[in-house]
């Protein structure tokens, strides 16, 4: 079936510190991937995007590339700040069209000042 | 507008009462979705319309019953839940169905079952 698994937390950093989250896929298909944010109380909000291998996706500083030889879709950013403290998930397209995602069981990320 | 709309924010209900929640998104999207989510939990697919048809009901009992009265809204139609039933209800669309299109959701609705 399709899958994803990324490291579960909490993680915690200190401001300016390097990030890495694992995330790993099920190589079924040829999925799309993302990585999607949530803050407390709030719904998701998509962080990037890859839709073939060799895609890097990135946005405000977090960037990802989309592994096929490791089925693989780890998120990184350089110096993570306070404000990123969240709730990071991964997640895989399951097919081909509009039949939702798949998500990982999300990532908690602290910061410390 | 780039934003899913979701109300109402909060609900809380008895097992015997009827419900709906609302979602409405003006992108012009033709793919929607319902996703549930636990405390502590990733979404969990629920249903998928696609060009306001059903395509997808992930074996959702019947207590939950969607409608797509048209391209902008998707309504969850709530009766005789249970307790279990509390958690964040998201909302998602997505432009159709075309590979990799990312899914944009809304702030969700907090339903709590009494």
């Amino acid at each position: 079936g399709n899958s994803v698994t990324q490291m579960e937390g909490p993680v915690t950093l200190s401001e300016e510190a390097f990030l890495t989250i694992n995330c790993t896929y099920t190589a079924t298909g040829y999925p799309s991937l993302f990585w999607y944010v949530q803050y407390p109380g709030e719904g998701l909000q998509l962080l990037l995007k890859a839709t073939k291998a060799d895609d890097k996706g990135s946005n405000k500083g977090f960037e990802a590339t989309y592994r096929k030889e490791t089925t693989s879709f780890h998120l990184e950013k350089g110096s993570v700040q306070v404000s990123d403290s969240a709730v990071y998930f991964c997640a895989r397209t399951r097919g081909g069209g509009a039949d939702g995602l798949t998500f990982g069981k999300g990532t908690h990320l602290i910061i410390q000042p | 507008d780039t934003e899913v709309t979701q109300t109402p924010k909060h609900l809380v209900m008895g097992m015997t009462n009827k419900k709906s929640l609302k979602c409405e998104q003006h992108m012009g999207h033709r793919a929607m979705y319902w996703y549930k989510q636990k405390a502590k939990k990733p979404p969990e697919l629920m249903f998928v319309y696609s060009y306001e048809k059903l395509s997808i009901n992930e074996s959702v009992p019947s207590r939950f019953s969607p409608e797509c009265p048209n391209s902008s809204l998707l309504n969850l139609h709530l009766h005789a839940l249970q307790p279990e039933d509390s958690a964040l209800y998201l909302c998602a669309s997505s432009q159709d169905y075309q590979r990799g299109r990312e899914q944009f959701f809304g702030p969700g609705t907090r339903l709590t079952v009494l």
